[in-house]
């Protein structure tokens, strides 16, 4: 079975400083992995993917994640915050063995203050 | 991107009646998927459309209550049956492809039940 669990549900930055969204997932196969962003009233727009190549995977906007296996954990980072990334972030797990389908993380809401 | 269009974009309904949601996707896409995303909550997997047969449904969701089809490779239709207020939520239609494995969602459609 195949499960992830964001750590944080909302948190809160400045502009400007580092952002970083917490993502622990759980499966029984390699798995492949996701960051999705969704902005308000907006559809969701993939944020970049991992599917067993670099460990270190950069994104649209300047987010990237590290893919590490010993403490299955694929947490996003973003150097400086704008504040057009205020919008809920979801962490995605796959698997081709599981036919392809994404199991979603409860999401994270990202605040960005001034 | 794989381009897909999802219709209604949004419908307000009466209890006890039921709404049929169209999801036209593009070429490149092989696989397609519903979810249903609750005020407030994650995306959760309704169903894998399958081409020509039965829709696989997910723990908790059964086909008398979200009859699917999907009659060709790029159309599909979750019907929302007998609805209740619990039934308010969004549904996206989401599809992947045959070369990146990314899965591509559609804009959505808001659905209120009074």
């Amino acid at each position: 079975a195949q499960s992830v669990t964001q750590l944080d549900s909302h948190v809160s930055v400045s502009e400007g400083t580092p952002v970083l969204l917490r993502c622990n997932y759980s499966s029984s196969y390699s798995p492949s992995l996701f960051w999705y962003v969704q902005h308000p009233n907006k559809g969701l727009q993939l944020l970049l993917k991992y599917t067993s190549a670099a460990t270190l995977v950069k994104g649209i906007n300047g987010f990237e994640a590290e893919f590490k296996k010993s403490e299955t954990s694929f947490h996003l980072t973003k150097p400086s915050a704008h504040m057009s990334d205020a919008a809920e972030y979801f962490c995605v797990v796959s698997s081709y063995n599981q036919g392809g389908k994404l199991i979603f993380g409860q999401g994270t809401e990202l605040s960005v203050k001034p | 991107s794989a381009v897909i269009s999802q219709k209604p974009s949004r419908d307000i309904c009466q209890r006890g009646t039921s709404l049929t949601i169209q999801c036209q996707v593009d070429s490149q896409v092989t696989m397609m998927f519903w979810y249903r995303q609750q005020p407030g909550q994650s995306l959760t997997l309704i169903a894998t459309a399958n081409q020509g047969s039965e829709a696989t449904y997910e723990s908790g969701f059964v086909i008398d209550k979200f009859p699917i089809s999907r009659p060709n490779l790029t159309f599909s239709t979750l019907t929302v049956s007998n609805m209740s207020p619990e039934d308010s939520s969004i549904y996206l239609c989401s599809g992947s492809s045959s070369n990146t494995g990314e899965l591509f969602f559609g804009e959505g459609s808001r659905l209120t039940v009074l």
